[in-house]
């Protein structure tokens, strides 16, 4: 059984800081990384994803693979209060073809 | 360019019956993939069409069932409801290259079985 794991928190950060959400896999062999946002009642949406291990910057946010520990994470700089949601890492496993495995979810709370 | 449209947006059964939920994907995106939300369990993969062909299926009953057309739009249907079934049914639309940029999930269909 190939599996995401994720802290389902919730993560409380203020606003301004730093937030980070993090994700392990368990497929050594898995090539492609995933954060979706998702809000409550709305659909996930995709934020970033990350093939090569190192860190890969898009505006505020950051995501950092390191295949040899099997392990993905997201950092929200200058966090707002309308980055609260939950946020999904999801992984395309070797062999899996186009399927997406996601993780249950960290729910992020940035507060005034 | 035009997101993934899914219908209808809600849907109210009773235990027993059929439903059939629909999904037009993106403008040249050849995958469908349908994804089943629940509180409980989070984001669970049904299955995954491309070219009018089940290429991925995950771990649920037969009762769950779909088809791609030749315009890439997408049902499923679900037959003999359980109140289980309860959940967010989401669609997601990509180009069908494995693992290449992700998917865009539509609005998604809120069932409610009673």
């Amino acid at each position: 059984q190939k599996e995401v794991e994720q802290n389902s928190g919730p993560l409380s950060v203020p606003e301004g800081a730093i937030a980070s959400l993090n994700c392990t896999y368990s497929d050594r062999g898995s090539q492609s990384f995933f954060w979706y946002r998702q809000y409550s009642g709305k659909s996930p949406e995709l934020i970033m994803f990350i093939y090569s291990n190192g860190d890969k910057e898009d505006g505020r946010f950051t995501a950092q693979l390191n295949k040899a520990s099997q392990y993905v994470s997201l950092l929200i700089r200058d966090s707002q209060p309308s980055d609260s949601a939950t946020y999904l890492c999801a992984v395309s496993f070797t062999g899996g073809g186009n399927k997406l495995t996601f993780g249950t979810g960290t729910q992020l709370k940035v507060e005034l | 360019k035009a997101g993934v449209t899914q219908t209808p947006r809600y849907l109210i059964k009773t235990r027993g019956q059929q439903v059939t939920l629909s999904c037009s994907p993106i403008s040249g995106h050849r995958s469908v993939s349908w994804y089943q939300q629940t509180p409980g369990q989070g984001l669970q993969f049904l299955f995954e069409y491309f070219s009018e062909t089940q290429r991925n299926k995950g771990n649920f009953p037969g009762r769950f069932s779909g088809r791609q057309f030749s315009n890439s739009r997408s049902e499923m249907n679900v037959s003999t409801l359980e109140l289980g079934d309860s959940a967010l049914y989401l669609c997601a639309s990509s180009i069908g290259t494995p693992g290449a940029g992700g998917y865009t999930f539509g609005s998604g269909t809120r069932l409610t079985v009673v």
